[in-house]
């Protein structure tokens, strides 16, 4: 099946500073979507982008479908996006299923 | 904006028992999913669901697990006798085509003891 790889694994920021995280699958998808699991467990849907690039507040997401991986960008980050945000590919040779990276884990100090 | 609505949000079940998880789609979804999240793991498909009959099963979903639909509204996924392996954050899905974005609910957490 198809191969979800995301990194970095770990990500600790102070309060204000900006990432990217990175989301590397391995054979064509047509469904990709970033999503946020916070505190108390609840996958949250951030992005449906199996192609281009959106933007929603401080929040930013790219895929390059041809090159088989996507981008989260956060910017100005703060306390209340600390968690693990969620890499989910589907379509292709993995039918309808979405098959989801290891995830990385955010910590946002103050 | 239209929800996924699951009951209950946490069970506790005595192993051999067997448990529903409920689920309310968004209701003009046709295609229905069940994953699930051992603690500290990532999320693992479990079944899709469309036109009334499974489409895709994961290697996971063995014959102690089931799934309906009973009316036009809910989705449900049986496990007909509990391990202590099957505790677990339980989440349904739904989407309106089949690659189209997944709405999760917020899942129902099972704890087998």
């Amino acid at each position: 099946g198809i191969q979800v790889e995301q990194s970095p694994p770990d990500l600790i920021l102070q309060e204000g500073a900006n990432s990217t995280l990175r989301c590397n699958f391995s054979d064509s998808v047509n469904n990709l979507q970033w999503f946020h699991q916070n505190p108390w467990g609840q996958l949250i849907n951030l992005f449906y982008i199996p192609s281009g690039t959106k933007q929603n507040g401080r929040l930013s997401a790219t895929t390059v479908a041809t090159e088989r991986y996507s981008l989260l960008y956060i910017s100005s980050s703060q306390t209340t996006d600390s968690g693990v945000y969620f890499c989910a590919v589907g379509g292709g040779t993995s039918g309808s299923r979405l098959t989801f990276g290891e995830g990385t884990q955010l910590t946002v100090n103050p | 904006e239209p929800e996924v609505t699951q009951t209950p949000s946490h069970q506790v079940t005595q192993m051999g028992q067997e448990v529903i998880l409920r689920c309310v789609p968004i209701s003009n979804h046709l295609y229905f999913y069940w994953y699930r999240q051992i603690l500290g793991q990532k999320v693992e498909f479990l079944v899709s669901f469309y036109n009334n009959e499974i489409s895709e099963k994961s290697e996971i979903f063995d014959d102690q697990f089931s799934v309906e639909r009973p009316d036009g509204s809910n989705f449900t996924l049986k496990i007909r006798s509990t391990k202590l392996e099957d505790s677990a954050m339980y989440f349904c899905a739904s989407s309106s085509t089949r690659d189209g974005g997944y709405t999760f609910g917020s899942g129902t957490r099972l704890t087998v003891v």
